[in-house]
């Protein structure tokens, strides 16, 4: 596709459950990142990959996030056991190259725990 | 004191206004400064990237940043209604070996009025 493509676009959970995000990168990005955006704030880094290799995780706030890109390509943001706290949106970002290049941003995804 | 300060508004200007979006920081090692335009339930657009103290314009926007002052702005000449946006500045910094992370302000939301 033409852009960053993030699936599912709502995800509503029931506190407790674990969930999986996905993420398709612009063909051909080397880099991907994850960021968690609270209502009303601006997004927050959580993890960066390069091809497949995790270059930087310090943005994951807890052991319960987990995220893996095992070929290089479509990424995976699993949170396990959620929290209520957890409810953000989940936004997927790529850039063609290195880590400083601009950042073309998916249209995220919504989680709700209840 | 968060290292990226940017008051969330609202701002609501008539169509045609001139508009003054601003950011400053706190954290000297940041190298790159971008704007992106947040639409409702959409992923962050970038509209401009800019790496040195100075100006850089890009048809109606202007971008501003002063790295004495730690102050960045956004300009929005003639602006329109499909302006109505909450916009985000970002800021970069090396993290570590080839790994940079963007730390965004809060967002400023804007309404043009026709």
């Amino acid at each position: 596709g033409a852009g960053v493509s993030q699936s599912p676009r709502y995800k509503v959970a029931k506190r407790g459950q674990d969930v999986a995000l996905r993420c398709d990168p612009i063909s051909g990005h080397v880099s991907l990142f994850w960021y968690q955006q609270a209502l009303g704030q601006g997004p927050e880094f959580l993890t960066y990959f390069q091809n497949e290799a995790q270059l930087d995780k310090s943005g994951l706030p807890s052991d319960r996030f987990f995220a893996e890109r095992p070929e290089g390509s479509v990424s995976t943001l699993k949170i396990q056991r959620t929290q209520q706290e957890d409810s953000a949106v989940y936004l997927c970002a790529s850039t063609q190259g290195a880590s400083n290049q601009p950042q073309h941003f998916g249209d995220g995804t919504r989680l709700s725990i209840l | 004191q968060k290292e990226v300060e940017q008051d969330p508004g609202p701002l609501s200007v008539p169509e045609g206004a001139i508009v003054s979006l601003n950011c400053t920081y706190s954290n000297s090692a940041f190298q790159y400064f971008m704007w992106y335009r947040q639409y409702s339930r959409k992923g962050p657009e970038l509209l401009m990237y800019t790496y040195s103290s100075g100006n850089k314009e890009d048809g109606r926007f202007t971008a501003q940043v002063d790295k004495s002052s730690k102050y960045i702005s956004l300009f929005i000449r003639d602006s329109q209604p499909s302006d109505s946006a909450t916009y985000l500045c970002a800021m970069m910094n090396q993290a570590g070996a080839g790994s940079y992370q963007l730390t965004f302000g809060k967002g400023t939301k804007l309404s043009v009025i026709p």
